[in-house]
């Protein structure tokens, strides 16, 4: 069974430029859930899909996050324009419905703002 | 809100016994898991105490205290391969809080 894809891997930008994450989840698992981790912290949720829903949103700074996941299965973050702050790992994870403790995580996209 | 306190590193060397604690305050509390992550890689589910007690998982055990809100993971028999950060993630009823986790080193 393939795990959690996302892409890219990594990505450096200017600030003010506009970047782009993808996430595949695991198939059949309905919820999605897209993390900023800084480092030396721990994963900070930004963002839970159950299915095409974004039922919780209330960490994504939405005046220069947004997210989607039109479809129910493959998910977007974005950030425009980004800023140096920005510089962390954003990470995807997913997990079938109501199994919150057991979550399964991408290898994130490092991204460096500069 | 969720707060967490676990220590920030741990040294051990090969072949001893680790102990992590996780202290936490929250509200809607349903249970801690326990996440591993090596360097640059993906954190990955270890153990998920959703009762009082241990739970034991070939060489990692964890336990839960609800009415001590506080748990804790076991690491026993280290190799070196368990040289990674290890968090603990409070759950309430639709989402999991990180601590900020703690780095373990295993020496030679």
């Amino acid at each position: 069974e393939a795990g959690v894809v996302q892409s890219p891997r990594y990505k450096i930008i200017e600030k003010k430029q506009p970047v782009a994450f993808w996430c595949n989840p695991i198939s059949g698992h309905n919820t999605l859930y897209w993390y900023r981790q800084n480092l030396g912290q721990g994963p900070e949720l930004l963002i839970r899909y159950e299915n095409e829903e974004a039922v919780d949103d209330s960490q994504l700074p939405k005046d220069r996050f947004s997210a989607e996941r039109l479809k129910g299965v493959d998910s977007t973050l974005k950030i425009q324009p980004a800023e140096l702050g920005d510089s962390a790992v954003y990470l995807c994870a997913s997990s079938p419905s109501g199994l919150v403790e057991t979550q399964y995580f991408g290898p994130g996209t490092r991204l460096l703002v500069l | 809100g969720q707060s967490l306190e676990q220590p920030s590193e741990v040294t051990a060397v090969e072949g001893a016994i680790v102990q992590i604690n996780c202290t936490y305050q929250t509200s809607g509390f349903y249970g801690l898991s326990w996440y591993q992550q090596h360097d640059g890689g993906a954190p990955t589910f270890l153990s998920y105490n959703g009762l009082d007690g241990l739970e034991e998982t070939g060489r990692f055990s964890s336990f839960l205290s609800r009415s001590d809100s506080y748990g804790y993971l076991l690491l026993q028999e280290l190799q070196m391969k368990d040289s990674a950060s290890y968090f603990c993630a409070v759950r309430d009823d639709y989402k999991l809080s990180f601590g900020a986790g703690t780095t373990v080193t295993v020496r030679a």
